[in-house]
């Protein structure tokens, strides 16, 4: 069976200091690969996602960037956080193909906040 | 940005009683799907919808669907206290899934 893995699940961080946010999944291959950010109370904005190795795309400007060094893991990172960084991550896949088509699988988030 | 936009924002009820959740949305879509969220957590895929589809039933969860109203509700049948959670509904966009702010669903015991 599939797993998907995020870490860590909570991470405070001062302004100014650099982020990596790891994201792995298991158990399947060619993935589509989701970074979320959730405000609190908020609905799910979309960060990035991408569709394979080192096939990144950005859905908005932002102090953030990401990567996909192999088929499955995704990691999320920035050189100096903001305190407007501060939120729930999250991490999902979907099997290849059109998205829509099938669910999307997530994991289970970092809360991160910026001090 | 956004797409679903979820109704009510928040829903109080009592333990068997039944909870429905709208969701709206703007433009034309393949799926639309409903996830819940406990507190804290990831979201949790409950039922996909495609757009030829009117309804669909898992479990206690009823889904409808009205393209020509650009809307999709949720019906919780026999709520539980263990329902208690954010639901949203998530609508294909361009290679990713477009999620609303969701319904915080309280089921009191």
């Amino acid at each position: 069976s599939q797993t998907i893995h995020q870490w860590p699940a909570t991470l405070v961080q001062p302004v100014g200091s650099p982020l990596s946010l790891e994201c792995t999944v298991e158990g399947t291959s060619n993935p589509n690969l989701y970074w979320y950010r959730q405000a609190a109370g908020r609905g799910l904005q979309l960060l990035f996602y991408s569709v394979g190795i080192g096939q990144i795309s950005s859905e908005v400007p932002q102090n953030l960037s990401a990567s996909r060094p192999q088929d499955r893991q995704f990691i999320l990172s920035s050189k100096k956080l903001l305190l407007s960084d501060s939120g729930f991550y999250l991490c999902a896949w979907s099997p290849r193909g059109l998205t829509g088509n099938s669910p999307l699988h997530f994991g289970n988030g970092t809360r991160l906040t910026v001090t | 940005s956004q797409q679903g936009e979820e109704d009510p924002q928040a829903l109080s009820i009592q333990e068997g009683e039944n909870a429905t959740m709208n969701c709206s949305y703007k433009t034309s879509i393949n799926n639309l799907q409903w996830y819940r969220q406990n507190s804290g957590r990831g979201l949790v895929h409950l039922i996909l919808i495609r757009s030829n589809e009117r309804e669909k039933h898992s479990g206690r969860l009823r889904v409808t669907l009205d393209t020509s109203k650009k809307s999709s509700s949720l019906l919780i049948t026999a709520s539980r206290a263990a329902d208690t959670a954010s639901y949203f509904c998530a609508t294909d966009g361009n290679n990713d899934m477009r999620f609303g702010a969701g319904t915080r669903l309280t089921v009191k015991p």
